[in-house]
């Protein structure tokens, strides 16, 4: 089976700033997608970004980015600039054909 | 514009009633899901669906059940219900294969 780690239950990052959140997966597959979760209190969950395994370019969408280590099955999001409205709960989230598996989430406080 | 609802998004109810959690979703999507949360944990999987009269049960053993007789209805019941299954519940769609998963904004249950 899948499993998912976030290593870092909370991180905070002041406000302007750059913060990575750590994500490491186990699976013995090679097609799957990974992708990341922002949970905004008492909101909606929304997908941040993803990423193809077949794919060695990290992905990028604006502000953040990943760092997609296949080998060392490694997923990291970058936020740069930080802004208030990214203090959420982050989840890193791995897809099967069959499933997603989450991770235990990580809290995000942005400090003005 | 292609959504995923559910009702009601807030629940209050005494020990023993039988309720259900609706959610539908207007995206067309095969497959759809039942999350448990509790505030600022982990999603935990307890009901998934990969089309009409399809349904299986997650991760997290759960007294609930569901039914799928339609492509966009997803309703989740509870025959008894117990302070126990106090919790959010989380509905989500997905095409077939890797895509990601769109959320619905929850049902927070609280039983008495």
């Amino acid at each position: 089976a899948q499993t998912v780690t976030q290593s870092q239950p909370e991180m905070s990052v002041q406000e302007a700033e750059t913060v990575t959140l750590s994500c490491t997966y186990d699976t013995s597959e090679s097609d799957y997608y990974l992708f990341w979760y922002k949970q905004p209190p008492s909101r909606q969950m929304i997908l941040v970004i993803r990423q193809e395994a077949y794919k060695q370019q990290n992905a990028t969408e604006n502000r953040f980015s990943v760092n997609f280590q296949k080998a060392a099955k490694s997923f990291s999001l970058k936020i740069s600039d930080s802004q208030l409205g990214d203090a959420a709960m982050y989840f890193c989230a791995y897809s099967s054909a069959r499933q997603l598996t989450f991770g235990s989430g990580t809290q995000l406080t942005v400090l003005p | 514009e292609a959504d995923i609802y559910q009702t009601p998004r807030y629940l209050v109810i005494g020990t023993g009633k039988k309720i259900t959690l609706e959610c539908s979703q207007t995206m067309g999507h095969d497959k759809m899901y039942w999350y448990q949360q509790d505030p600022g944990m982990e999603l935990h999987l307890i009901h998934y669906s990969y089309g009409v009269n399809s349904t299986e049960k997650g991760d997290l053993s759960s007294e609930s059940t569901v039914s799928r007789i339609r492509t966009e209805h997803f309703p989740l019941t509870l025959e008894s219900a117990r302070p126990s299954h106090t919790s959010q519940y989380l509905c989500a769609s997905s095409e077939l294969g890797y895509n990601e998963q769109f959320f619905g904004p929850g049902t927070r249950l609280t039983v008495l």
